[in-house]
């Protein structure tokens, strides 16, 4: 199994401000997910970052407000610009397993609160 | 595009059986997973259901009816320690939908 790391693992961040969150997968993946949890909410994909190409959006989301990096295959970053409250969420990478029913590993989330 | 409906929340008592369902509708079908995510933690497989019928895992097990788009998590032997969101996800086919949909979770209460 994959193990993920991501930095910070919470914040307290002011409205306006951007927070760079940090992804580290102890092996190579092509891909990497980037997912947001709002409380009591679903999952929600944001955007899958590739190496070597920019990242795909989901519906909703956009480059400007969430700008990924992904200069290797074992990290990636998401950045969370000009916050404002309603940014306030768990915010997860994830990357896929490798078998066949290509199932998940999650890191540990970044909680983040923004004042 | 995904719709997919669990309760949002149950409580069961130590040692009980409890069914947590997952209802679906999908443009095609490519996979339904159980994850489970307790609370301040990153959510864990489960189980991986893409044929019709039980997968059984230890306590716990997982069914799926293609046909009517349901599925439902088995608890059994509830331990304290199972007190946890239990998330549904869905996979479809193309458009990019390699990525499963979540359901919001199931909130489950195991009390003594």
């Amino acid at each position: 199994s994959a193990v993920i790391s991501q930095k910070p693992s919470r914040d307290i961040c002011q409205r306006g401000t951007s927070l760079t969150i940090q992804c580290q997968v102890d092996s190579q993946v092509t891909m990497m997910f980037w997912y947001r949890q709002q409380p009591g909410q679903s999952l929600t994909l944001i955007a899958t970052a590739n190496q070597g190409s920019e990242a795909t959006y989901e519906s909703g989301f956009v480059i400007d407000k969430f700008p990924i990096s992904r200069p290797n295959l074992t990290f990636s970053t998401l950045t969370v610009s000009n916050m404002s409250p309603e940014d306030s969420s768990i915010y997860l990478c994830s990357v896929p397993s490798g078998r066949s029913s290509d199932t998940q590993y999650f890191g540990p989330g970044t909680r983040l609160t923004v004042l | 595009g995904q719709n997919i409906d669990q309760p949002t929340e149950m409580t069961a008592t130590e040692g009980a059986i409890v069914q947590i369902n997952c209802t679906y509708q999908t443009s095609g079908f490519n996979g339904l997973f159980w994850y489970q995510q307790h609370a301040g933690e990153a959510p864990t497989f489960l189980s991986y259901n893409v044929l019709d019928g039980l997968e059984e895992k230890g306590r716990f097990s997982s069914f799926l009816s293609r046909s009517k788009g349901y599925s439902y998590l088995l608890l059994k032997e509830l331990q304290m320690k199972d007190s946890a969101s239990y998330l549904c996800a869905v996979r479809g086919f193309g458009g990019g939908s390699y990525i499963p949909t979540f359901g919001r979770g199931t909130s489950l209460i195991v009390h003594p």
